[in-house]
């Protein structure tokens, strides 16, 4: 049972436009999101996340986006760069149960 | 960011013999750490909490006396996969939870099990 979904397993985006990398979950008791960046034999490190109280949060280039009705987020890179590259994993939780719930990651890819 | 190492960062071990992952926050002390395991192209699953100077909590279908965890210090976690196999070939990455509620990853260890 997949709580956390990455449907698109690659993206492809050329430098300097908008990357939207999406994420869906089923837990309705996940109050808490997080996306991670990930290189390859690397561990994944934390970019930004988001409390379900909030439905945005912003931190430079990166911002998420939160629906809870739709259980959905993003993540919005603007604009995107070379070194952005890598795959992108959203991670849910129940704060206070402190295991986090990874979706299958998505490959994105920045073109010059 | 706060730093979490994992030693080895490659290891190739024969079918039947044991391998130790050694997991260490370096700036904070951790009572959590995490165990995961990612096979490629999917995602990180996790395997066992491990939580200072107790026992650790194991995640459904995860055999808890093949992959052996302890958590002596506040700063190491380790993990032993015991009686290797093939199948056991897998990335293994460790998190330590910091008071702030965020986990910092490792970077990671190769199995290979020949």
């Amino acid at each position: 049972d997949q709580q956390v979904k990455q449907n698109s397993p690659s993206l492809s985006v050329q430098e300097g436009r908008i990357s939207i990398l999406n994420c869906d979950y089923t837990n309705s008791m996940f109050d808490y999101f997080l996306w991670y960046k990930k290189y390859p034999a690397e561990g994944p490190t934390f970019l930004i996340s988001i409390s379900s109280i909030k439905d945005k949060n912003e931190d430079g280039r990166f911002t998420v986006f939160l629906n809870k009705s739709a259980k959905h987020l993003s993540l919005h890179i603007v604009p995107s760069q070379p070194g952005d590259s890598a795959v992108y994993f959203c991670a849910a939780s129940v704060r206070g149960a402190q295991k986090l719930v990874f979706g299958q990651g998505t490959r994105l890819t920045i073109n010059p | 960011g706060a730093v979490v190492s994992q030693h080895p960062s490659w290891v190739i071990c024969k079918s039947g013999t044991s391998v130790k992952i050694e997991c260490r926050s370096l700036d904070f002390q951790a009572t959590t750490m995490f165990w995961y395991r990612q096979f490629p192209k999917q995602s990180l699953m996790l395997m066992a909490t491990s939580n200072e100077g107790s026992k650790a909590t194991y995640e459904q279908g995860v055999e808890k006396d093949k992959f052996l965890i302890n958590h002596a210090s506040l700063t190491l976690s380790t993990l032993t996969v015991t009686s290797a196999h093939p199948e056991d070939s897998s990335f293994y990455i460790c998190s330590a939870l910091r008071a702030t509620g965020e986990q910092y990853f490792g970077p990671g260890t190769r199995l290979t099990v020949t």
